[in-house]
């Protein structure tokens, strides 16, 4: 069976501060993966996505960044967190046609 | 910036009540139409996944059909039950592997 993780599940930064968010996957190879970020009261919004290691698509210029450094693994980093930043971040791959999210973690930027 | 429009943006109906809503998207490199039922702060929970122009699945009381040439899926709800409320996210796939939500249309369901 294929498994998404994610952590951590909660977050509280200062402003300024770094920020690693970290997903791995379980059970497949290659798979596309994807981050996503609910800010309040909006959907989710498409952060990264990545077909492969090494390979980066970002999609809302920002202060965060994304790597793949390897096959199952995709981190979401910054080096100074805004207060814009807080939000619900979810991680996703996607198996043939299915899309599959890990459980998500709370950021709040203080 | 790829356009995925949800509409309405909320819906408030009885119970008992047939609902539905829409899904636009671009018509070009498309690659598959995903619908989720989402709460917030939760994982979307996959509902269908559509491919092939005139796509039409059913699951229960909620089916959806898919319309690739015009750019539109219609997400449909028969006899709503109060735990139907939730948001429901349509998301467009593209044929280079990219995932892009609209903003959902909100049901509440009241009994």
């Amino acid at each position: 069976s294929q498994t998404i993780h994610q952590w951590p599940a909660t977050l509280v930064q200062p402003v300024g501060s770094p920020l690693s968010l970290e997903c791995t996957v379980e059970g497949t190879s290659n798979p596309n993966l994807y981050w996503y970020r609910q800010a309040a009261g909006r959907g989710l919004q498409l952060l990264f996505y990545s077909v492969g290691i090494g390979q980066i698509s970002s999609e809302v210029p920002q202060n965060l960044s994304a790597s793949r450094p390897q096959d199952r693994q995709f981190i979401l980093s910054s080096k100074k967190l805004l207060l814009s930043d807080s939000g619900f971040y979810l991680c996703a791959w996607i198996r043939q046609d299915e899309q599959y999210f890990g459980p998500g973690t709370r950021l709040t930027v203080t | 910036i790829l356009n995925v429009e949800q509409s309405p943006q909320s819906l408030h109906v009885q119970e008992g009540d047939s609902t539905n809503f829409t899904c636009s998207f671009p018509s070009s490199n498309f690659y598959a139409l995903h619908w989720y039922r989402w709460e917030t702060a939760k994982s979307p929970e996959a509902l269908f996944v559509m491919t092939l122009n005139g796509d039409e699945k059913k699951k229960g009381r909620i089916s959806a059909t898919l319309n690739t040439k015009e750019g539109y899926s219609y997400l449909y709800i028969k006899g709503s039950q109060p735990e139907d409320s939730a948001t429901y996210l349509c998301a467009f796939r593209t044929n280079a592997g990219k995932s892009t939500f609209g903003d959902g249309t909100t049901l509440t369901v009241k009994p």
